[in-house]
């Protein structure tokens, strides 16, 4: 069964520091998918990245950047030059490609990480 | 271009009754998620719709629980007996039609919020 673990339950960091949000999964699958999601205070998990277990390429948005390797089965999230409208929930999630690689199954989340960004 | 919209956002209910919530999903999604989110975790699979076709259904889903998506557009997730423990967010989520790389991202509506009292 899959299983996503984020460790980091709570991070408070003061606004311009940069931040790393860990993310550990598991699964038999060789075929799978990461996504990262926010979710603010207002409640609306906000989709922010996808990517499939056949591409090892780092992504950079902006502010945003995500480590993805294979060989620790992490998917880390960097947020630099934090800003306060940055606090949130967020949530790194797992889904398999299915039986039939249909990739239907309904994504596995981890507990999620509150990151408080001060002014 | 509208997102995921559900209603009620919120719903109060004394132990017992039955509720009913709905979810529109983006328009030309064919499947539709349910999830369950209680406070401080992160949101459980309860059981996804292609079109009108349930295909998957997880073991939180108790009898109690049922889904439908009749005309494979918006769906209605029904619980009858609300039980206290039932209390959280429901979200509801779609994704557009699968493509060659075999999942889809889901997009998210804002949940409702069930209280059983």
């Amino acid at each position: 069964a899959q299983k996503v673990t984020q460790a980091q339950t709570e991070i408070s960091v003061v606004e311009k520091e940069d931040v790393t949000l860990d993310c550990v999964y598991e699964t038999r699958d060789t075929t799978y998918y990461l996504f990262w999601y926010k979710q603010p205070p207002s409640g609306e998990l906000v989709f922010l990245i996808r990517r499939n277990s056949f591409d090892e390429q780092n992504e950079i948005s902006g502010r945003y950047s995500w480590n993805f390797q294979k060989s620790t089965s992490s998917f880390n999230f960097t947020i630099t030059a934090s800003q306060v409208v940055d606090s949130a929930v967020y949530f790194c999630a797992l889904s398999e490609a299915g039986y039939s690689g249909g990739g239907a199954d309904g994504l596995t989340f981890g507990k999620g990480t509150h990151l408080i960004i001060q002014p | 271009d509208t997102g995921v919209s559900q209603n009620p956002r919120h719903k109060i209910t004394k132990r017992g009754q039955n509720v009913t919530f709905r979810c529109d999903p983006i328009s030309e999604h064919n499947r539709l998620y349910w999830y369950r989110q209680t406070l401080g975790q992160g949101p459980e699979f309860l059981t996804y719709f292609q079109n009108e076709a349930q295909l998957e259904k997880s073991r939180l889903l108790s009898d109690r629980f049922s889904a439908e998506r009749p005309k494979g557009s918006f769906s209605t997730l029904e619980i009858q007996r609300t039980e206290q423990g039932d209390s959280a967010m429901y979200l509801c989520a779609s994704s557009p039609r699968v493509v060659a790389e075999g999942t889809d991202t889901q997009y998210f509506g804002p949940g409702t919020r069930l209280t059983v009292l």
